[in-house]
Formats: C-alpha cells, sequence, structure tokens
C-alpha cells in the first residue's frame, strides 16, 4: 500500500517568499504530525492533528508558520515570508487510530526546503 | 532543555562486531520508546520499540535494553552488516498518538 506522501521533495525559495507544503497521511490514518529536521539533527516536532483538529501547536517557531488539515486527510504546512533559518528537511508523519497505549508512527521522505 | 540525550554522535564498527547506541530521557511519563532508522533522503523508519513494562525487547539482530530506575535505554545491533550504515534516533512520547521527542542521532558506519 501506498505510504506517507509529501511533495514537493524539494523546494528552492528566496527569502521573503511564502511555501506551502503537502501531506498525504495513509488512508485512514487519524494522527497527521509535522516535524523540522535541520542538517545533521534529530526531528523536531511542530504540531500535529486528530482528524482534522489541531491538537498541539507548540512547536510551530513563529506566527509565519501555520498548518491546517481541514477535511481531516491531506495536511498543508504554510510558511509566510521565508527566513535562512527555515530552511530544513520538513517530515509528516502520521498513525492509526489508537485504543490506548498509542500505534506506530509512519513518515513521509519529507521536503527539503532551502531559503536563499 | 533537552528531553532525550542521544550517545554517541558517532560511530564506526567492524562488519560482524555489535553496535551500541544508549538513550537517557527525562520525563517519567514518557510511556513508548521507539527507536528508528533513516538513510540520506529518506524518513525515518521504525526499528523496534519497547514500553517501560518490560526490560528487553529482541527482533532478529536488534535488541532495546531499557532501565526504568535509570531512565536509560539502548540498542544492541548484532552481527552489524554495512547494510545497517546509516543514522538511528531514540525517541520517546507519552501515552497515546502523542508528538515523538527525538535524540540527536548517532551516524554508525560499518566497515568491511
Amino acid at each position: 500500500g501506498a505510504g506517507v506522501s509529501q511533495s514537493p521533495r524539494y523546494k528552492v525559495a528566496k527569502r521573503g517568499q511564502d511555501v506551502a507544503l503537502r501531506c498525504d497521511p495513509i488512508s485512514g490514518h487519524v494522527s497527521l504530525f509535522w516535524y523540522q529536521q535541520a542538517l545533521g539533527q534529530g526531528p523536531e516536532f511542530l504540531t500535529y492533528f486528530q482528524n482534522e483538529a489541531q491538537l498541539d501547536k507548540s512547536g510551530l517557531p513563529s506566527d509565519r508558520f501555520f498548518a491546517e488539515r481541514p477535511e481531516g486527510s491531506v495536511s498543508t504546512l504554510k510558511i509566510q515570508r521565508t527566513q535562512q533559518e527555515d530552511s530544513a528537511v520538513y517530515l509528516c508523519a502520521s498513525s492509526p487510530p489508537s485504543t490506548g497505549g498509542g500505534t506506530e508512527a509512519f513518515f513521509g521522505q519529507g521536503t527539503r526546503l532551502t531559503v536563499v | 532543555q533537552q528531553q532525550v540525550k542521544q550517545s554517541p554522535q558517532s560511530l564506526i564498527v567492524q562488519k560482524g562486531g555489535i553496535s551500541i547506541i544508549n538513550c537517557a530521557y527525562e520525563n517519567t511519563a514518557f510511556d513508548y520508546f521507539p527507536w528508528y532508522q533513516q538513510f540520506p533522503g529518506k524518513g525515518p523508519a521504525l526499528l523496534i520499540a519497547i514500553r517501560p513494562d518490560v526490560s528487553e525487547k529482541k527482533e532478529g539482530r536488534f535488541t532495546i535494553s531499557f532501565n526504568k530506575s535509570a531512565k536509560q535505554f539502548s540498542l544492541h545491533i548484532m552481527d552489524s552488516q554495512p547494510g545497517d550504515s546509516a543514522t538511528y534516533f531514540c525517541a520517546a512520547r507519552n501515552s497515546g498518538n502523542t508528538p515523538l521527542v527525538f535524540g540527536k542521532g548517532t551516524r554508525l558506519s560499518v566497515i568491511a
């Protein structure tokens, strides 16, 4: 079956430009997570959704970052007025429904954003 | 404050040897401890995971050892192979489908 799909795979943006990164989770997965991975570092949490509800956005680094999942499936991470420090790989992960203990998170291949 | 501390940063192991990567955590509410493997240009993939009610879990050549009192867990890769060369991340999270907190990663190189 298809895994988590992210697009585009690579994005080069000029400083100040707005970008939109898309995540198609595995069908039926209710939980969706966004992480930011800087070069040579571990992924860092940005925000997550349970269906269409955004449960936690505490990891978003500034108000230039915005995420949505309006129909509880596809999600978009938008970055306004990009800065050089936004250059990173943005990872999306999804998880199937959990009865309590939690389930495995499946990651996409990521979108590598380079701000020039 | 880093919630999950991982060491070493890099590791070189001979083919057939044992690779050992260590992690320590602070938050006693964590109850799920996975290890992820990541190849260049790919997303992290779950390797093996453990919950705090057991002290060890083995899957093939991969073993997690968990010490709840010390708040430490480690990954052992037996009979390491060149194909195991990748970056490994430990992680932890609270119960339920909550966000993962990752270590900074260990770059493993297995040489023939």
